[in-house]
């Protein structure tokens, strides 16, 4: 059973525009939600991540919005360059007793293709 | 990616080989994993090991194993490697002091079981 979904599972943009990635996940456990990048030959490097408690949080031309009801969050990417081209990966955790997280649980992944 | 190295980067094998893939860490991170990607698939987890003591199960363990020799280094063995354990294996840390929610991939290992 999957427990994060993501959606689209590729996508093209024009440079400029805006890239739209969403999640949705099941387990309501869940506390922390991050959005990893990976460019061919790369590892998953950690793009931003957001907590449940916040609806939204923005690095630079990065933004996560964020729908704890719906259980659904989303990465934006203003102003689509070239350079962003890469597959893209949602993940959520949960806190572990005794402190810290558990490993990670990883949507399917999106291919983006930013169009010059 | 320098912080956390694996070796080797690329493996081809034959089935019912015993193989060792390694994982070494200077972040000084007390937390480490073992996760494989396949294409359209996501990555899972295999293994996670919180100090040298302390060993889990992930998602798709079952035909792996892993030693967690010191705190920098961790390593996954396939006891008897099968053609569906081809895949892209990653090694990530995380820190406890930070909350251990922040996990840093090394490099990859390219794996072929023919």
């Amino acid at each position: 059973q999957q427990q994060v979904k993501q959606s689209p599972q590729s996508l093209i943009v024009q440079k400029g525009g805006i890239s739209i990635i969403n999640c949705a996940y099941e387990n309501t456990a869940f506390d922390y939600f991050p959005w990893y990048q990976q460019f061919p030959g790369k590892g998953p490097a950690l793009l931003i991540a957001i907590r449940p408690d916040v609806s939204e949080k923005k690095e630079g031309r990065f933004t996560i919005s964020f729908n704890k009801s719906a259980k659904q969050f989303s990465l934006h990417i203003m102003d689509s360059q070239p350079g962003d081209s890469a597959t893209y990966f949602c993940a959520a955790s949960m806190r572990r007793t005794g402190g810290g997280a558990d490993g990670l649980t990883f949507g399917k992944g999106t291919h983006l293709i930013i169009q010059p | 990616d320098a912080d956390v190295t694996q070796t080797p980067r690329n493996r081809i094998t034959k089935t019912g080989k015993r193989i060792m893939l390694e994982c070494s860490q200077t972040k000084g991170h007390d937390r480490m994993y073992w996760y494989r990607q396949d294409p359209g698939l996501g990555l899972r987890l295999i293994y996670y090991s919180f100090d040298v003591k302390d060993i889990n199960k992930g998602e798709i363990s079952d035909g792996y194993s892993v030693s967690r020799q010191a705190q920098a280094k961790f390593s996954l063995s396939l006891e008897s490697a099968i053609p569906n354990q081809t895949a892209l294996y990653f090694c990530a840390t995380s820190d406890r002091t930070s909350g251990a929610y922040e996990q840093y991939f090394g490099p990859g290992t390219r794996l072929t079981v023919t």
